[in-house]
């Protein structure tokens, strides 16, 4: 399957922990966004890369937030220091430059005890 | 800034039906719209989107929709209901002269398709 991949599915962490989320999108995409979605909302825009250039970043992405793209593959999305509200489902997605569509991954969803 | 409204929480319709699902946007530019459907415990799938060019948009699984500049809306709309089009649709909008790719998605509409 050449869909966009999110790992972890699930992570359960306790407040004041670090943790690290991984996408790994459809391979010749060079667009890659990510994206916070919380019980009755729609997606909330976090951050995009084009390769690996982080292009734009949501006032939503606190200091806390950092997110990579190395070498315009696959990123990674950190959240140091979680708090309750930081519980969502983080949904990636990437998409071709010229097209605008974007193709999106299961999410990962944050449980933070 | 740029925003979206879906005015339905949800949206009943018997099997067979018309449906239509409403989304109003507001931007300052042209406007870029797109429609998405989430299943349960399936990733956002897109289904159509408006660029430029014909105001009738037609995407998957016989949904269209309606690009109306003047009432700033895009209609999600299907002739014919089916129960397996029962889901969660989004629409999500970007300002498409200015150059940023920040998606503002609207807070979604359950359909729900009776038998």
């Amino acid at each position: 399957d050449t869909g966009v991949s999110q790992n972890p599915r699930h992570k359960i962490t306790k407040r004041g922990q670090n943790v690290t989320f991984r996408c790994d999108p459809i391979s010749e995409h060079n667009r890659l966004y990510w994206y916070r979605q919380t019980l009755g909302q729609g997606p909330e825009f976090l951050t995009y890369f084009q390769n690996e250039a982080q292009l734009e970043k949501s006032r939503l992405l606190s200091d806390r937030f950092s997110a990579e793209r190395p070498k315009g593959s696959f990123s990674t999305l950190e959240i140091q220091r979680t708090e309750q509200g930081d519980s969502a489902m983080y949904l990636c997605a990437s998409s071709l430059a010229l097209t605008d569509t974007q193709y999106f991954g299961p999410g990962t969803r944050l449980t933070v005890l | 800034a740029q925003s979206v409204a879906q005015p339905e929480d949800q949206v009943n319709v018997a099997e067979g039906n018309p449906l239509t699902v409403k989304c109003t946007y507001s931007v300052s530019g042209n406007p870029y719209l797109f429609w998405y459907v989430q299943y349960p415990n399936r990733g956002l799938q897109f289904l159509l989107k408006y660029i430029t060019g014909d105001n009738l948009v037609k995407g998957s699984y016989g949904f269209e929709a309606e690009f109306n500049k003047s009432q700033t809306s895009f209609h999600l709309k299907k002739p014919s209901a089916l129960v397996s089009d029962s889901a969660l649709y989004f629409c999500a909008v970007r300002e498409g002269v200015s150059g940023t790719y920040k998606y503002i998605f609207g807070t979604g509409t359950r359909l729900k398709v009776l038998a």
